[in-house]
């Protein structure tokens, strides 16, 4: 199906265990993007990348690593989860840069026990 | 930095009726983009309308309409004859209009209910 997609749509793991979030997108688009959602916060930039082996921190990156081999896929890692990482995880894309729409995916609601 | 400013948490409204859903951010910048995204129960995030700083004309689509004021760097969203789908969460917007810089900052949303 073409769009953005990620994946797993839920996930519960252990504090320190590694967890990595799924994130494909069918347009081409060279921008991508990984926020999380908590409540009291809206939306929180993570990670951004503008192409392909180009990424670049955003307001809350501590704890998380990105990396973009494929134009088409953004993957988030958290390489050691934390109980303040407990969020819904949403990836973006966009087109190119300045005033494009950002299409979101169908969010990733991850709880860290 | 930029940032953006949602006061109200919460707002409740009357099918048919009109509602105002306020916003205001900080900018030093001359140039640049303000969005509002609804994001329903099912939690997809959803452009509802867009407006370019350099233009004086508020933007519309269809039941909603903006009121920027950008000497006052307010940007209201109004939607007009509210229908029970637009029962959702509202995030008010700020994109820089610099060079490859299309990050987004957003306020802390609003949750509209729309009574029937």
């Amino acid at each position: 199906d073409a769009g953005i997609t990620q994946s797993p749509r839920y996930k519960i793991t252990e504090t320190g265990r590694q967890v990595t979030l799924m994130c494909h997108q069918t347009w081409s688009h060279s921008y991508m993007f990984w926020y999380r959602q908590d409540l009291g916060h809206g939306l929180r930039l993570i990670y951004y990348s503008a192409a392909a082996d180009i990424t670049d921190k955003g307001e809350v990156p501590d704890g998380y690593v990105v990396s973009r081999s494929k134009t088409e896929n953004f993957p988030l890692t958290l390489e050691s989860a934390t109980r303040s990482q407990t969020s819904v995880y949403f990836c973006a894309s966009s087109e190119s840069a300045g005033n494009y729409e950002q299409y979101f995916g169908p969010g990733t609601r991850l709880t860290v026990t | 930095a930029q940032t953006v400013t949602q006061s109200q948490p919460e707002m409740s409204v009357q099918e048919a009726e009109t509602v105002t859903l306020s916003c205001t951010y900080d900018t030093s910048e001359n140039n640049y983009y303000l969005f509002w995204y609804k994001q329903p129960p099912s939690r997809q995030m959803i452009l509802v309308i867009r407006q370019e700083a350099y233009k004086q004309q508020n933007a519309t689509e269809n039941r909603f309409s903006v009121n920027f004021q950008k000497a006052a760097k307010s940007f209201s969203l109004k939607i007009s004859d509210s229908q029970l789908g637009d029962t959702a969460m509202y995030f008010c917007a700020f994109m820089s209009g610099f060079g490859a810089n299309s990050k987004l900052t957003f306020g802390k949303g609003i949750t509209l209910s729309v009574r029937p």
